[in-house]
Parts: C-alpha cells; sequence; structure tokens
C-alpha cells in the first residue's frame, strides 16, 4: 500500500502567487517525522523543511511553511511568493519506524511550474 | 567538507555483470540510505543502515546487497545486473533520524 500519496502530477502557479503542493501519509507509528524535498532539472535533492508528530506549531522555513494536519494525516507544502527559480519536482517524504531502524521513504514527487 | 560522494556518475552494464556503486560520508552521520529513481518517480529505500555493522532492507532490496564496516562508507552491489535495475541511484546521510538527509550526486546506471 502506499505510504505517501501526493495527488497532483502536476502544478502550475503564477509568479510571486502562493502555492499549495499536498501530501497525505500513513503509518500507525506515533513517532514519525514528514519532509519535503525540492529536484531541480540539474537532479540534486534539496531539503527544504521538516515537521515532527509531535511539533506543536507547523514547521517554516522562509518561504517554505508545512500545514500540518494530523488528524488528516496530511502535510502540506506552502511555498509564498513563487519564484521562476522553484520550477521543480517537490516530493513529501516520511521517517517512520520504532526508533532504532526508522526508515525514509519517498511519495511519487509533484512537478511545479512557475509561470512568468 | 566534501558532504556525500558517489561513484563513478555514470555505468552502463551487460545484463548478469555484477558491480559496486560506492558511497562515502565524511559528515560523522550514522544514518545512510540508498535509493532509486527511475524516471518520472519518486524515490525508492533500497536498503538503509543506522549505523557501522547495522543494516536493513527498504522497499526494493531484491538484487542488491549491502555493507556497513566503517560509519565513513556504505557500498551497493548489484549481485547480477538486469535491465529492470537502470536507474539512477541516490545515496544519503542523515545526522539522526529527524535529521535532514544530504545527498550525493547520484549514479547513472544502465543495463543493457
Amino acid at each position: 500500500a502506499q505510504k505517501i500519496t501526493q495527488t497532483q502530477p502536476g502544478m502550475f502557479v503564477q509568479e510571486k502567487e502562493a502555492v499549495t503542493l499536498d501530501c497525505t501519509y500513513d503509518t500507525s507509528d506515533p513517532s514519525y517525522g514528514l519532509f519535503w524535498y525540492k529536484q531541480p532539472s540539474s537532479g540534486e535533492m534539496i531539503f527544504l523543511i521538516y515537521q515532527g508528530s509531535y511539533d506543536q506549531q507547523n514547521a517554516t522555513e522562509g518561504r517554505y511553511s508545512l500545514n500540518f494536519q494530523k488528524a488528516r494525516k496530511s502535510a502540506n507544502l506552502v511555498i509564498s511568493a513563487s519564484q521562476l527559480g522553484d520550477s521543480a519536482m517537490y516530493f513529501c517524504a516520511m521517517r517512520e519506524g520504532d526508533g532504532s531502524y526508522d526508515k525514509v521513504i519517498f511519495g511519487p514527487g509533484t512537478s511545479l511550474s512557475v509561470i512568468p | 567538507n566534501a558532504g556525500v560522494t558517489q561513484t563513478p556518475k555514470f555505468q552502463v552494464l551487460k545484463t548478469g555483470q555484477s558491480m559496486t556503486l560506492q558511497c562515502a560520508q565524511d559528515m560523522n552521520h550514522e544514518y545512510m540510505s540508498w535509493y532509486r529513481q527511475d524516471p518520472g518517480m519518486g524515490l525508492r529505500l533500497i536498503h538503509y543502515s543506522v549505523g557501522a555493522g547495522i543494516t536493513d532492507q527498504g522497499e526494493v532490496p531484491n538484487g542488491y546487497n549491502v555493507s556497513r564496516s566503517t560509519t565513513e562508507d556504505f557500498p551497493l552491489r548489484l549481485l547480477s545486473a538486469a535491465p529492470s535495475q537502470t536507474s539512477v541511484y541516490f545515496c544519503a546521510s542523515s545526522e539522526g533520524l529527524a535529521g535532514k538527509q544530504y545527498f550525493g550526486p547520484g549514479t547513472r546506471l544502465t543495463v543493457t
């Protein structure tokens, strides 16, 4: 069964607008973490933001924020004031485990295109 | 710091050949992983390690072996290459369970 679902294969956003990339996850572990990574066309993986399952507040990193809704098991990425350089693949990932053998798995990704 | 390094960058193998993809990190990270990324898809976890001497299987471990004799190195061995193993392989490390993963530049492998 898919552990991480990203239902938007492709998204378009106007430059300077905000955009939300969806991510839902499935786990029975009480302790887990959620990540977002960006992969530009050059291929490298760039860490954007992290949210722990016990964190009380939504994570923010500059123009990135994570809309964490634990009961709905969703961890959407919000990018404010989109820039042309934000055009890339975006992957949601989850760390799960019992604390000794945790592993990080990725969703299928969303392709974001920023339009001038 | 060099971060996470992977060699080679590109490799072409014939079906049935074996090879080792090298991964090294100089950040003293305990946690290391191998992923494969197929065209238009996300990363799938092959094997991971939570420290020297400790490894475990990920989502797609068949056809691959790993070992972790030192903190720095985490090689991935393809036992008998198959065309289905054509992919881009990423190695990653992190300093803790909640830490961000640092990725290597990837190895593009083609099996003919």
